[in-house]
């Protein structure tokens, strides 16, 4: 299994400002993803963090928003932008080896904005 | 939408029993089946695989799959306290474009002592 980790861990943010949210894999991954756990709820995925390229997107979710980077294989950045209270939430970067298979989870990041 | 449905419980099991979570999902086409734990305030951690039809052991745990009718379950034995938490059902759409995981709602499994 891979081992990701994420910074920062938690963070307090206040509305209209950004943050940018870092994910590192401990291997060589094929795929990289982010999702977002709001609070009592389950996972939802935002999308694909694709390498060298634009990220693919959930519907609902716009890169104006969510801008993501995946510069290497093992490191991907996602930045919540112009932050509103309804984005407080947790979000979660996952990575798999291959396509079809298992998806492990970083610790994620818990985002309070007020 | 393609959708996975769970009980969300609580689900309430003594101790030693066998715990049985249960899993509906909509897209035909799904290949590839995952369960996952999640206790309070952790991220969730991959517990069982499944990709084909039948059932598959590891440990206590078996996940049981059933294209037909398009059913995931998964079978805890010997349930521990420290099995109490939330348990996520994931299911890889089918089809091109993003890869992702779609998730149940999840089932609150309570292991009474």
């Amino acid at each position: 299994s891979a081992v990701i980790s994420q910074k920062p861990s938690r963070d307090i943010c206040q509305r209209g400002t950004s943050l940018t949210i870092q994910c590192q894999v401990d291997s060589q991954v094929t795929m990289m993803f982010w999702y977002r756990q709001q609070p009592g709820q389950s996972l939802t995925l935002i999308a694909t963090a694709n390498q060298g390229s634009e990220a693919t997107y959930e519907s609902g979710f716009v890169i104006d928003k969510f801008p993501i980077s995946r510069p290497n294989l093992t490191f991907s950045t996602l930045t919540v932008s112009n932050m509103s209270p309804e984005d407080s939430s947790i979000y979660l970067c996952s990575g798999a080896q291959t396509m079809n298979r298992e998806q492990y989870f970083g610790p994620g990041t818990r985002l309070t904005v007020t | 939408q393609k959708e996975v449905e769970q009980n969300s419980g609580p689900l309430s099991v003594p101790e030693g029993a066998i715990a049985s979570l249960n899993c509906t999902y909509s897209d035909r086409g799904s290949q590839s089946f995952f369960w996952y734990r999640q206790y309070s305030g952790k991220s969730p951690e991959l517990i069982m695989s499944i990709y084909s039809n039948g059932d598959k052991e590891d440990g206590r745990f078996t996940a049981q799959l059933n294209k037909a009718s398009q059913y995931v379950s998964l079978l805890i034995r010997d349930s521990q306290p420290s099995d109490s938490a939330t348990y996520l059902c994931a299911v890889k759409r089918s089809g091109g474009g993003a890869d992702g995981l779609t998730f149940g709602k999840g089932t609150h499994l309570i292991i009474q002592p």
